[in-house]
């Protein structure tokens, strides 16, 4: 599976749009880009996933480049729940396996 | 409905000793997941099962821990003996599986391992 490469830390204000970045250079056509998060003393929380076209939840929207060698998360209105650990994740879709790198830990102040 | 229960949520035992961990995933799931997340890491895959068949136990260090999922739904993961370097959060998680498509995974609130 592909790598990811996510900046270590973020923070953007309360009731701002947060836009977390993820570099997946060595993506194959196959692979599908997933976000996680994990929440202080809790498990990972699915958020969205995505192959090539732009994809919107009630919890974030997906963008990946049209090269898909990147894409972004967008939680448009953060509130201090939002505060947690991002993991970018590519994985293959017929591969059950899910490798978590370091991810971006956000920070969303008051 | 329920998420993925797991049991205990704190556990502190001596190196050497042995200890286990309970998972009960979401009704229907076919495939589990134990995933260990040492302090400042994401997680790592330990083990999959898909029923109570293992499907992936490459990083599974074989010669201390184990993994069974009897009848296909709940699961416990032992260590015997335990080391220092076990202290850790161990996490399972659940999914849905149709042919060759796995969705999303659901994670239980975690083990936290302390080895003293």
């Amino acid at each position: 599976d592909a790598k990811t490469t996510q900046p270590p830390s973020m923070d953007c204000a309360e009731g701002r749009a947060a836009n977390l970045p993820c570099n997946h250079s060595t993506i194959s056509g196959n692979e599908y880009v997933y976000w996680y998060r994990q929440i202080h003393s809790q498990g990972p929380q699915y958020i969205i996933h995505g192959l090539k076209n732009n994809e919107t939840n009630e919890m974030a929207s997906l963008i990946i480049t049209e090269d898909r060698k990147s894409s972004t998360l967008i939680l448009p209105h953060a509130t201090l729940r939002d505060t947690a650990v991002y993991y970018c994740i590519v994985r293959r879709g017929s591969s059950y396996k899910l490798i978590f790198g370091s991810g971006t830990r956000l920070l969303v102040r008051p | 409905e329920a998420g993925v229960a797991q049991s205990p949520r704190y556990k502190i035992i001596e190196k050497r000793q042995s200890v286990a961990f309970w998972c009960n995933p979401i009704s229907g799931h076919a495939t589990l997941y134990w995933y260990q997340q040492i302090l400042g890491q994401g997680p790592k895959l330990l083990i999959q099962f898909q029923n109570n068949g293992v499907v992936d136990d490459s990083q599974l260090p074989k010669d201390r821990f184990s993994a069974e999922r009897l009848k296909g739904v709940d699961s416990t993961l032992k260590i015997q003996p335990a080391k220092l370097e076990d202290s850790a959060v161990y996490l399972c998680a659940s999914s849905q599986t149709a042919g060759l498509i796995s969705y999303e995974q659901y994670f239980g609130p975690g083990t936290r391992l302390t080895v003293t």
